[in-house]
């Protein structure tokens, strides 16, 4: 059973284009989460998704970034008109259900994106 | 690659009980060293890092964690656990180099009142 699945691995962007980061939940997981990490902090929630819903996006910037997570493939988050502050580490997690609820957390091994 | 453990998947103590959860990591290069929580219905927090100077690091809520450089290993404690620090614990560490991170797969705590 494969974990829980990001790609790219590394995003190079420069200024101003637009950065997809994907992610595939493991089989059977219907709930995805999307946390940033800055340099030199911590994780920091953004997003979390269920199937075609957005259910909780109160960690979100509220310009140039958007997240789906379609009836069929991965989830992807989206950063329009990219800057230099983009610059960070983004992890996807996902879960059966809602997780803390009695259910884990499962971490993909994150997305590095380089704004130049 | 990198691998983060964590030996205990589910540990339960009565309330006013001390609390070590075990964390161990493969890397032997410089690692900055972080424990999350996530408490039920929540997301995840962070409750303290590691970075560099003294290894004794004070967190939130009471916790704090020690880095045994030649154990590789950062512990989480707490003297006296109470009721609302029922929650799932997850040890992370990132290399300096290369900006990878790597979470362990988590604690469940539960404390019983």
């Amino acid at each position: 059973n494969a974990g829980v699945m990001q790609n790219p691995r590394h995003l190079v962007r420069r200024r101003g284009q637009e950065a997809r980061l994907r992610c595939s939940p493991m089989k059977g997981h219907s709930h995805v989460y999307w946390y940033r990490q800055l340099p030199e902090e911590g994780l920091k929630f953004m997003v979390y998704l269920q199937k075609e819903n957005i259910i909780d996006e109160s960690g979100m910037p509220k310009e140039r970034f958007s997240a789906e997570f379609p009836k069929e493939g991965p989830s992807i988050l989206r950063i329009q008109q990219v800057v230099r502050g983009d610059s960070a580490a983004y992890f996807c997690a996902s879960s059966p259900m809602m997780a803390g609820a009695n259910e884990k957390l499962f971490f993909g091994s994150g997305t590095q994106l380089s704004v130049l | 690659a990198q691998s983060v453990s964590q030996h205990n998947h589910h540990v339960i103590l009565s309330e006013a009980a001390s609390l070590e959860l075990g964390c161990n990591y493969s890397y032997g290069g410089t690692v900055n060293l972080f424990w999350y929580v996530q408490y039920p219905g929540q997301h995840l927090q962070l409750l303290l890092k590691y970075f560099s100077g003294d290894p004794l690091v004070k967190g939130i809520k009471g916790f704090e964690a020690e880095f045994i450089k030649s154990k590789f290993s950062f512990n989480l404690r707490k003297p006296s656990v109470q009721w609302s620090d029922t929650a799932e614990y997850f040890c992370a560490v990132s290399q300096n180099t290369g900006n990878q991170f790597y979470f362990g797969t988590g604690t469940s705590l539960t404390v019983i009142p």
